[in-house]
């Protein structure tokens, strides 16, 4: 089936640092690719699709000048979190158009926690 | 704007009894989906559900989808432990590629 990896998947960084974040699509091509925050016991919220080739969309009030995404080929997306701060601490799941239509998958997730 | 809700948002039961998780949402849509979370992983696909009416099953797991009355339900019979995760629904954005979540209901299954 579809595999979606995710690295690292903890980082912990200092504030003012930038962290890159990957998501691979394994065993197929995927064209486009979703980034997603989570907090705490919350739910996801979706931060920006992706899409090969092109500029990311990103979702009202995320900044994507602190959040770059590229997606420079058919199995690889990444999430820079440029200059970070505490409040940037959360755990980040990407995901995947899958093999079929309608289905997804969703990466292993990263924890960054920035000191 | 699509919104997507669940309730319950916590749900404490016994192994052995049956329960319900809701989802409704707000505007028309052709992909419903339910996933699982445990503690500190990321999400397992359950269920897709593309059609009103649409029915499935997978082991004491059974999501349906009504589409006009825009509701979705995740039944849970006779509850083990294992079963013990945070569920999500999402729904699909008309037209557009993006899924928008609900709260998530968080399952707790005591012996």
């Amino acid at each position: 089936g579809a595999v979606v990896s995710q690295h690292p998947s903890r980082v912990i960084c200092k504030s003012g640092t930038s962290v890159k974040i990957e998501c691979r699509s394994l065993d197929f091509q995927a064209t486009t690719m979703f980034w997603y925050r989570q907090f705490p016991k919350k739910s996801l919220m979706l931060m920006a699709t992706s899409n090969e080739g092109s500029k990311a969309t990103y979702e009202q009030g995320v900044e994507k000048d602190k959040f770059l995404i590229n997606h420079a080929s058919l199995t690889l997306s990444t999430l820079t979190v440029t200059s970070a701060h505490p409040e940037d601490s959360s755990f980040y799941i990407c995901s995947a158009e899958g093999l079929d239509r309608y289905g997804y998958t969703f990466g292993s997730g990263t924890r960054l926690t920035v000191v | 704007e699509l919104k997507v809700e669940q309730n319950p948002l916590f749900l404490s039961m016994q192994e052995g009894k049956n329960y319900t998780i809701y989802c409704n949402y707000s505007t028309t849509s052709d992909r419903l989906y339910w996933y699982r979370q445990d503690p500190g992983k990321s999400l397992e696909s359950l269920f897709v559900l593309l059609s009103n009416g649409a029915v499935k099953q997978e082991g004491r797991l059974m999501a349906s989808l009504d589409t006009k009355a825009r509701l979705s339900t995740l039944h849970i019979t006779a509850a083990v432990h294992d079963l013990s995760a945070t569920y999500f629904c999402a729904v699909a954005v008309q037209g557009a590629q993006k899924l928008v979540f609900g709260q998530g209901t968080r399952l707790t299954i005591n012996p």
